[in-house]
């Protein structure tokens, strides 16, 4: 019974690869979201997607791309990985888009890049 | 630029003492605040929203505008409020959650 769910929990890959994270929600919500939290445990939002439209796109580089099939899912694919992109990737998501609905959050996906 | 500003990254206090997280932001206008919470091994959850004025887990957060701060407070701190705390600030109605720094809550038995 997993709310939102993530995978995979633990990725490590070399520089230059390609890889992708997924996600799942079964709340039936509307909008899903993808935070980077860095080695300093800072959390910073990357996208976010309301009924599969992409209603917030920070400045993140366009190596990483968010796609969603439908409303449950939210996967988000980085290409040429680098040193630095090595960080917890968290995805949330929330029964609207707006600020007074509560985001719920997926345990996190560990990426390495070594 | 909107900003989130939590200034201590460890608060270490004795079982029964009173917390205090400190949390200001930077924002002009009507800001929706909140507190997440991260236990240890456990999800990023909501703790409280500032328009709710409610009471959870005996903390309570209020906002003040004039000095832009949304201080989480609890009265008796108990062993199981150990847990990292995010101050959050969605400005633009959104969902677009600007997080703070995070502080590390450690109550010692």
């Amino acid at each position: 019974d997993t709310a939102v769910s993530q995978t995979p929990k633990y990725l490590v890959t070399q520089m230059g690869n390609d890889k992708s994270i997924k996600c799942e929600q079964n709340l039936g919500h509307d909008t899903m979201y993808w935070y980077k939290q860095d080695s300093k445990k800072f959390l910073k939002i990357m996208f976010s997607y309301n009924n599969k439209e992409l209603i917030i796109n920070e400045t993140v580089p366009n190596r990483f791309s968010p796609k969603s099939p439908d409303k449950a899912h939210l996967n988000l694919h980085i290409n040429s990985l680098e040193l630095g992109d090595s960080a917890v990737y968290f995805c949330a998501s929330s029964q609207g888009a707006g600020g007074l609905y509560e985001q719920y959050f997926g345990p996190g996906t560990r990426l390495t890049v070594t | 630029a909107q900003r989130v500003t939590q200034p201590e990254k460890l608060l270490s206090v004795f079982k029964g003492a009173p917390v205090e997280l400190k949390c200001n932001y930077s924002y002009s206008g009507s800001p929706e605040l909140f507190w997440y919470v991260q236990y240890s091994r456990q999800r990023l959850q909501l703790l409280l929203r500032h328009i709710s004025r409610e009471s959870i887990k005996g903390f309570t957060a209020d906002l003040n505008k004039g000095e832009t701060s949304f201080h989480l407070k609890k009265p008796f701190a108990q062993e199981e409020d150990s847990a990292m705390y995010y101050c959050a600030l969605d400005s633009s109605n959104t969902g677009k959650l600007i997080f703070g720094q995070g502080t590390t809550l450690q109550v010692k038995p």
